[in-house]
């Protein structure tokens, strides 16, 4: 069955470090993959989406890769600040047409230290 | 822009009775809503696809009698937990797709249901 996994339920890391989240997926062969962000109590918020065909993304201090031979994606924050701290969860659809519902994965809690 | 409303955000209510959330989209047209529904601590599980003027395709193991989905207008759809029990408390969330194929979907607040 289709399986998508996040690293560790909890990560800590100093305020100013890069925090790398990881997602890894089975039984999926994605068109692309997408991270959110979600605030407690809260619908999840769009970050970005990385295609199939895409090595990297970047959106100011977010980096996104995407390594579809190993499965893996890597969420990096740059320049981190406590404001960052949340759950962030990484989503696929399949490919083809039509507007597939997404499947999440239980997310990473990332909390920044000052 | 692409703001997604979700009313109410909280709901309690007594076992057996039903509860409507409504989900609009409010500075863009959605083809295409969906509905999930997130347990403490779980990661967010699809329960339907709603189609404006059509029938929602359900989820695997999702109860299309329990859970009624209506997408009535291009900026409205509903999910309404009917006969609700205390299994059903949890978090609802919408999320809308502005047109067919659009990889980018937009999401609600989520509305918290408590069933007594």
């Amino acid at each position: 069955s289709q399986k998508i996994e996040q690293n560790s339920e909890a990560l800590n890391i100093q305020e100013g470090k890069t925090a790398t989240l990881t997602c890894n997926y089975t039984n999926y062969s994605p068109a692309y993959l997408q991270w959110y962000r979600q605030d407690p109590g809260r619908g999840p918020v769009f970050l970005l989406l990385i295609r199939e065909n895409e090595k990297e993304k970047r959106k100011e201090r977010l980096k996104v890769t995407f390594d579809t031979t190993l499965k893996q994606s890597l969420f990096h924050i740059t320049a981190s600040q406590p404001a960052d701290s949340a759950t962030y969860l990484c989503a696929l659809r399949s490919g083809g047409g039509g507007a597939d519902g997404l499947t999440f994965g239980k997310g990473t809690h990332l909390i920044i230290q000052p | 822009g692409a703001v997604v409303s979700q009313h109410p955000s909280w709901v309690i209510c007594k076992s057996g009775t039903s509860v409507k959330i409504e989900c609009r989209s409010l500075d863009f047209q959605a083809t295409t809503m969906f509905w999930y529904r997130q347990f403490p601590k779980q990661s967010l599980m699809l329960m339907a696809t709603s189609n404006e003027g059509s029938k929602a395709t359900y989820e695997q193991g999702v109860e299309k009698d329990k859970f009624l989905i209506n997408h009535a207008s291009l900026t409205l759809s509903t999910l309404t937990v009917t006969s609700a029990h205390p299994e059903d408390s949890s978090f609802y969330i919408c999320s809308a797709a502005p047109g067919q194929g659009r990889e980018t979907q937009y999401f609600g607040p989520g509305t918290r249901l408590l069933v007594l």
